[in-house]
C-alpha cells in the first residue's frame, strides 16, 4: 500500500515570496490534516479536512495561508506571502475515520527554509 | 496553550539503559497515542492506549496509561541506538474525539 506522498521535500524561498506544498493521501482515506512542524517540537494543526469540507481551521494563519481539497483526494497548501517564522516541515497526514483515537499516516514532510 | 507536557525534553544516554519518558495533562483523555518520529521521516504509531490503568507492550518499549486517564508513560529496556528519536505522545479529550492534541516531544539519542 502506498503511503502519503508529499511534495516538494525541500524548498528554500526568500521572504515575502509565495509557495505551495502537495499532499496525496492514502487512498480511501477520508480525512486529511496539515502540520506545521518547527525543529525539535510537536506539530501544530493547520487545518484538517473531512472528504473536501474542512472541520477544522481554528490555527490556520489565513491573511497568509490557504489550503484545499479538491475532490476530496489531493491537497494543496499555500502560503503568500511567506515570514521568516514560516520555516518549518510542514506534514501531511490522512486517516481513515477521522476520530482522535485512529492512526494517523504521515508523509515525509516539506522542509520549508524562508531567508 | 500546551495542554500536553512531556519530560523530559531532551534525554541522552547510553546503549543498554532503560529510559522513562512522561505524558502529563491536568485533563482527562479518552486516549492516548505515542509516536516515534525519526529525521527526515513524518511521526509513526506506536501504541493507542483507552482504558484507565491499561498497560501495553511492544517488544522492549512499555506503555501504560494512568487510572485517571490523565497521564501516561513510555518506558524503554535496555535501550538501543535504533531507539533513537523524537517521541511524542497525542492525546483525545473525552467528549471532542475529532481532535488530536500533541506534546511538544521528547527527544532520545542513544549512544552506542
Amino acid at each position: 500500500e502506498a503511503g502519503v506522498a508529499q511534495s516538494p521535500r525541500y524548498k528554500i524561498i526568500e521572504k515575502r515570496q509565495s509557495v505551495a506544498f502537495w499532499c496525496n493521501p492514502i487512498s480511501g482515506h477520508a480525512t486529511l490534516y496539515w502540520y506545521q512542524q518547527i525543529l525539535g517540537q510537536g506539530p501544530k494543526l493547520l487545518i484538517q479536512f473531512q472528504n473536501n469540507g474542512v472541520v477544522d481551521d481554528s490555527q490556520l494563519p489565513k491573511d497568509r495561508f490557504s489550503a484545499e481539497r479538491l475532490k476530496g483526494v489531493d491537497s494543496t497548501l499555500k502560503i503568500q506571502p511567506a515570514k521568516l517564522e514560516d520555516s518549518a516541515v510542514y506534514l501531511c497526514a490522512s486517516s481513515v475515520t477521522g476520530t482522535a483515537t485512529g492512526e494517523l499516516f504521515f508523509g515525509e514532510g516539506s522542509r520549508l527554509t524562508v531567508l | 496553550t500546551q495542554l500536553l507536557e512531556q519530560s523530559p525534553q531532551f534525554l541522552s544516554i547510553q546503549e543498554g539503559e532503560n529510559l522513562t519518558v512522561y505524558c502529563n495533562s491536568s485533563s482527562v483523555f479518552s486516549s492516548l497515542q505515542w509516536y516515534r518520529q525519526e529525521p527526515g521521516e513524518g511521526p509513526v504509531l506506536l501504541v493507542t492506549v483507552v482504558t484507565g490503568g491499561e498497560v501495553k507492550k511492544l517488544k522492549r518499549l512499555t506503555f501504560q496509561f494512568g487510572d485517571a486517564r490523565k497521564d501516561s508513560s513510555l518506558h524503554i529496556t535496555a535501550a538501543q541506538p535504533g531507539d533513537t528519536g523524537l517521541y511524542l505522545c497525542a492525546g483525545a479529550y473525552a467528549g471532542n474525539n475529532r481532535k488530536l492534541i500533541w506534546g511538544l516531544g521528547t527527544s532520545l539519542a542513544v549512544n552506542p
